[in-house]
This record gives structure tokens, C-alpha cells and sequence, in this order.
């Protein structure tokens, strides 16, 4: 069962704009990470905050995360035109020796130049 | 962080037939993980493969549909057998690189 639940499911934004999206999870977690997806190819990370941490920066990417809230957010400031892609969170808990990792349904960026 | 290389990236196949996707790694990795994107959907885990074992499934995916080897620490096949259209999507591999995980490049499969 999917763990992630981001939102909006899509953004259309323009060059230079903030981008904001957001990430709601329903059980314990041990980090909670951000992928970005260009045209249905492979995955990049982007970021990865741990349970005990509640704000970490990455170039342009800010994200945050409140466990009380099981939420995050992903911002991208000054965004560019490159930026269009899907992104994605995803949580990863440990279950005894292994780890796995869950997917949201995926946030749809549009950036207009 | 590890490089895996993807193949093939994409291919059509008959129904009925099989495939086989290969995930190469630039290093040693104890767990490779095998997942599916059906279309506009987002990723799911087909299965978890350790060298020297047999692959663990998640729930709603069977070894006679993907069996799956792992022959050493830098290599892993899965093979979606007797294709139907449902099986059309994108299959990724991936490893955990510690601090994220890193992913192949994807093989979209389209099935006619």
C-alpha cells in the first residue's frame, strides 16, 4: 500500500517562482526522501530528512518534515525551466534486518519559461 | 554513490513471451530492489533480491510471474514471463546508496 500521499498532484509555476509541495504518511517512519522523475525514465534523489530532524537545505531544495503531523514539504526556490519533472516522496521504515521504501502517487511540475 | 546500468531501456514484446531486464552495479550491494510503474502511477515493489537467496515478494507479485536471480553482489535479472498488455509499464532496479537510494534508468515495456 502506498505510504505517501503528495499534494498537489500537479503545479504549473512560472520561471523564477517558488514551488511547494507537500507529503502526508500514515505510519512510523525511520526518513522520509524526495525523487525527482524526468518523462518516465529513472529516478534522482534529491534529499533525504531522518525522523529526527525537522529542516534540511540542498542547493535549492529546502525540505521539512513534521513527525507529529506525518507531513513534509519540498520547496524549490527560483525555479527553472529544467525543474519540470515529477517528484515524488517516499518513506522508508526498517523491518528487522531489511529496509523498504514506499512511494507517493507523484506531484506533476510544470515550469514555464 | 553506486552507478547501475539498465537494460534493455525499452522494448515491445509479443503477449505471451517473456523478457528479461538486467541491472548491472558499479559496486557490491548486498540488496537490490525491483520495482513497477504501471502508467501515470507511481512505483511499486515487486521484490527484494539478496545474493545467495532466494528474492522476498511483496504481496500481489509471484516468483513464476518475475522470477528474479541475483548471481552475485553487482547483478540482478528480473523477467516478466507470459506477457499480458496489464504488464505494460516501466521496470526499475535500484540499490540503497546510504544516504538515498540510487535507481537504473528504467525499462518501459509495452506489451501487444
Amino acid at each position: 500500500s502506498q505510504q505517501g500521499e503528495e499534494d498537489p498532484q500537479a503545479l504549473s509555476i512560472q520561471e523564477g517562482e517558488n514551488a511547494t509541495m507537500n507529503c502526508s504518511y500514515k505510519t512510523s517512519i525511520n526518513n522520509l526522501q524526495w525523487y525527482r522523475q524526468n518523462s518516465g525514465r529513472g529516478l534522482v534523489h534529491l534529499i533525504l530528512i531522518r525522523s529526527n530532524e525537522r529542516e534540511k537545505h540542498s542547493g535549492r531544495l529546502r525540505v521539512t518534515l513534521d513527525t507529529s503531523k506525518k507531513s513534509s514539504s519540498l520547496l524549490i526556490t527560483a525555479s527553472r525551466a529544467a525543474d519540470t519533472a515529477s517528484y515524488f516522496c517516499a518513506t522508508e521504515a526498517y523491518t528487522g534486518a531489511n529496509s523498504k521504501l514506499t512511494f507517493g502517487k507523484g506531484i506533476t511540475l510544470s515550469v514555464r519559461p | 554513490s553506486a552507478v547501475i546500468s539498465q537494460k534493455p531501456s525499452r522494448d515491445i514484446c509479443q503477449r505471451g513471451t517473456s523478457l528479461t531486464i538486467q541491472c548491472q552495479v558499479d559496486s557490491q550491494v548486498t540488496m537490490m530492489f525491483w520495482y513497477r510503474q504501471q502508467p501515470g502511477q507511481s512505483l511499486t515493489l515487486i521484490a527484494t533480491a539478496n545474493q545467495g537467496s532466494e528474492a522476498t515478494y511483496e504481496s500481489g507479485f509471484v516468483i513464476d510471474k518475475f522470477p528474479i536471480s541475483r548471481p552475485n553482489l553487482t547483478f540482478s535479472t528480473l523477467t516478466v514471463s507470459n506477457m499480458s498488455p496489464e504488464d505494460s509499464s516501466i521496470y526499475l532496479c535500484s540499490v540503497d546508496s546510504h544516504y538515498g537510494y540510487t535507481f537504473g534508468s528504467g525499462t518501459r515495456l509495452t506489451v501487444v
